[in-house]
């Protein structure tokens, strides 16, 4: 079983659509939790945090379930600049802070 | 604000030719840093990580090497590439003791 999982995609999906992106993670022991963007041949960028609570900032809604070991992000209001992968991110139990990336989920926003 | 810089941006290099990437981290003092290998259409695979000068953890069996020679200078190096070492090639630094990563521009390596 892979570390962290996600749906490859590509989600396509028009502008002002809300989409959602799941995430389920393997090592229970894990404590943080990201969302990374990453655009076509560029690094990857930190989108949000995700804490035990929910959090939200803008139009993105980031949630995980702890018992369930899965995450989630919902963007509202999808806008054409949305368009890229979206890459799930989690925090082992090791040290130096590694982090386990997801491969990534497309999505593609259109006219 | 801290800044890291990568380079070069791009490298062609034969099989057999041997390697030196660099990263340099700006605006912050004793960082983690990080070396990432994505291939084409994966993910990221840690390669190496070093929370001080001269210290590096090496994630998997490979033809790479990794050093620190000064508190915010990474250094990824090859004597002699392979096909299979060909990608995108990220440097990464986080705070000591904070998850959170930060990722330079990447240097995408191809090898022939």
């Amino acid at each position: 079983r892979k570390e962290v999982e996600q749906d490859p995609g590509p989600f396509n999906v028009p502008e002002g659509a809300t989409v959602a992106f799941n995430c389920t993670y393997s090592n229970s022991a894990s404590q943080s939790f990201f969302w990374y963007r990453q655009d076509c041949r560029k690094e990857p960028k930190l989108l949000m945090s995700v804490y035990s609570s929910g959090n939200e900032d803008g139009r993105f809604t980031a949630q995980l379930n702890r018992a369930s070991q899965y995450i989630s992000l919902l963007i509202r209001d999808s806008k054409l600049s949305d368009s890229a992968t979206y890459l799930c991110v989690v925090n082992g139990a090791g040290g130096g802070n590694k982090l386990t990336f997801g491969t990534g989920t497309q999505l593609k926003v259109e006219l | 604000s801290q800044t890291i810089h990568q380079w070069p941006a791009t490298l062609v290099q034969p099989v057999g030719s041997p390697l030196s990437l660099e990263c340099t981290v700006e605006g912050t003092s004793n960082p983690n840093l990080y070396w990432y290998r994505q291939a084409a259409g994966r993910g990221l695979q840690l390669l190496f990580y070093s929370v001080g000068i001269g210290q590096i953890s090496s994630e998997v069996p490979q033809n790479l090497s990794a050093s620190r020679p000064q508190d915010r200078q990474f250094i990824l190096s090859s004597k002699k590439l392979l096909l299979s070492d060909s990608g995108f090639y990220l440097c990464a630094w986080s705070l000591a003791g904070v998850s959170e990563q930060f990722f330079g521009p990447g240097t995408r390596l191809t090898v022939l």
